[in-house]
């Protein structure tokens, strides 16, 4: 079993929809949760971190969080085109090791 | 958040010759850097880690001897790529962090695409 586990995609939405990415872990002693945004070409950029369990909001972004399930999402509101990315979710384990999933591919129809 | 920054952004290099990379942290310290490689369409992987002020830790698979990293500082950390062959053509890019520790981000530099002829 992998230690960040997410579905390679791709995820195909339409404009203005919710897409929901997923990512599941194996380590039960981690603490932190982060999603990178990664382009094309271009290297992941940060878009959220979440400690606790429950939901956190930015925006058009939302993180949620299960520890019991060892579950971790993004969801994303008003999806738009640009938003058309490949999605890491990362996981800073209790050996203080970050471990980073395989990522998302979301699209996202105009 | 936090900047890291990357310099080439691109080079171009014959191969035999040796090519290093610069990553800095410009507005934090980072305890911690890491190097990884991606090849296109692949998932990033992880080359080594690096702390300031002593050897970097590599990945299985990843000779320290071709790639070389030196952690000087708090803020600079190098990749040497050496005696580069076009199988190391591919897109680097470096990660810091700032704190140790359970709360730590890691911040990513915009990476060095590297192609050797």
């Amino acid at each position: 079993q992998k230690e960040v586990e997410q579905n390679s995609g791709p995820l195909s939405v339409p404009e203005g929809a919710i897409a929901s990415l997923n990512c599941t872990y194996s380590d039960r002693g981690s603490q932190s949760f982060f999603w990178y945004r990664q382009y094309s070409g271009k290297s992941p950029e940060l878009i959220m971190f979440i400690y606790s369990n429950g939901d956190k909001e930015d925006g058009r972004f939302t993180a949620q969080l299960n520890k019991a399930s060892q579950y971790v999402s993004l969801l994303i509101r008003d999806s738009q085109p640009s938003d058309s990315a490949t999605y890491l979710c990362a996981v800073h384990t209790g050996g203080f090791k970050t471990i980073f999933g395989a990522g998302t591919r979301l699209f996202v129809k105009a | 958040g936090a900047v890291v920054s990357q310099h080439p952004s691109w080079v171009i290099c014959k191969s035999g010759t040796s090519v290093k990379i610069e990553c800095r942290s410009l507005d934090f310290q980072a305890t911690t850097m890491f190097w990884y490689r991606q090849f296109p369409k692949q998932s990033l992987m992880l080359m080594a880690t690096s702390n300031e002020g002593s050897k970097a830790t590599y990945e299985q698979g990843v000779e320290k001897d071709k790639f070389l990293i030196n952690h000087a500082s708090l803020t600079l950390s190098t990749l040497t790529v050496t005696s580069a062959h076009p199988e190391d053509s591919s897109f680097y890019i470096c990660s810091a962090r700032a704190l140790a520790g359970a709360q730590s981000t890691q911040y990513f530099g915009p990476g060095t695409r590297l192609t050797v002829l």
